[in-house]
């Protein structure tokens, strides 16, 4: 079974500061990871996603994450917030050989922008 | 090219009614996946869909129920409604169901039980 855990339900950050959104999941066999995106009243949009390639991931709107599985982690940075990254974030898992792509979704981390 | 859409956006019912949302997956998608999302909490999933059969089921009972037809396309049925069915349901498509396949979703449609 696999499970993931984000850290913060709610962060706020200033317009030009960084963002980082924790998450670290368990998993008894290796995983895919995702970051996903949900802005309100929308679905989830994917921003980046981690399927045993390079460790450090680049998506969209310069988000990148990086997978380190000494500390079963995949925490998501962006250098610097603009108001239009306010939204919640969902980090997922599915598992690398199960068959079916079943995504386990953390609790979200909602982020504020402030001017 | 359109994306996953959804039917209806918005949904009232009462308790013990019967509801089914309806999907339209991405075009050239074959698997389709049903998500609940709880008022602040994450999606869970449901069940997975491809070639016409259930092929993944999360923690729900039985009153949840789905179909694909030979489009593709999908429906999801819920039986008995009760309160704590109000949520977001979301629809998910991708091609395949490896691991890796990214998992397209759709608008949601927004249940709510009284």
């Amino acid at each position: 079974a696999q499970s993931v855990t984000q850290l913060g339900s709610h962060v706020s950050v200033s317009e030009g500061a960084l963002v980082l959104l924790r998450c670290n999941y368990s998993s008894s066999v290796p995983p895919y990871l995702f970051w996903y995106v949900q802005y309100p009243n929308q679905g989830l949009q994917l921003l980046l996603k981690y399927t045993s390639a390079a460790t450090l991931v680049k998506g969209i709107n310069d988000f990148e994450a990086e997978f380190k599985k000494s500390e079963t982690s995949f925490h998501l940075t962006k250098p610097s917030a603009h108001m239009s990254d306010a939204a919640e974030y969902f980090c997922a898992v599915t598992l690398h050989k199960a068959a079916g792509n079943k995504l386990t979704f953390g609790g979200g981390t909602r982020v504020l922008v402030k001017p | 090219d359109a994306g996953v859409t959804q039917s209806p956006t918005h949904l009232i019912k009462t308790r013990g009614q019967q509801v089914t949302l309806r999907c339209s997956p991405k075009s050239g998608h074959d698997t389709v996946s049903w998500y609940q999302q709880a008022l602040g909490q994450g999606p869970q999933f449901i069940f997975q869909y491809y070639e016409e059969e259930e092929r993944q089921r999360g923690n729900f009972p039985d009153r949840f129920s789905g179909h694909q037809f030979p489009n593709y396309s999908s429906e999801l049925n819920v039986n008995a409604l009760w309160l704590g069915d109000s949520a977001l349901y979301l629809c998910a498509s991708s091609l395949g169901r490896g691991g890796y396949n990214e998992q397209f979703f759709g608008p949601g449609t927004r249940l709510t039980v009284l």
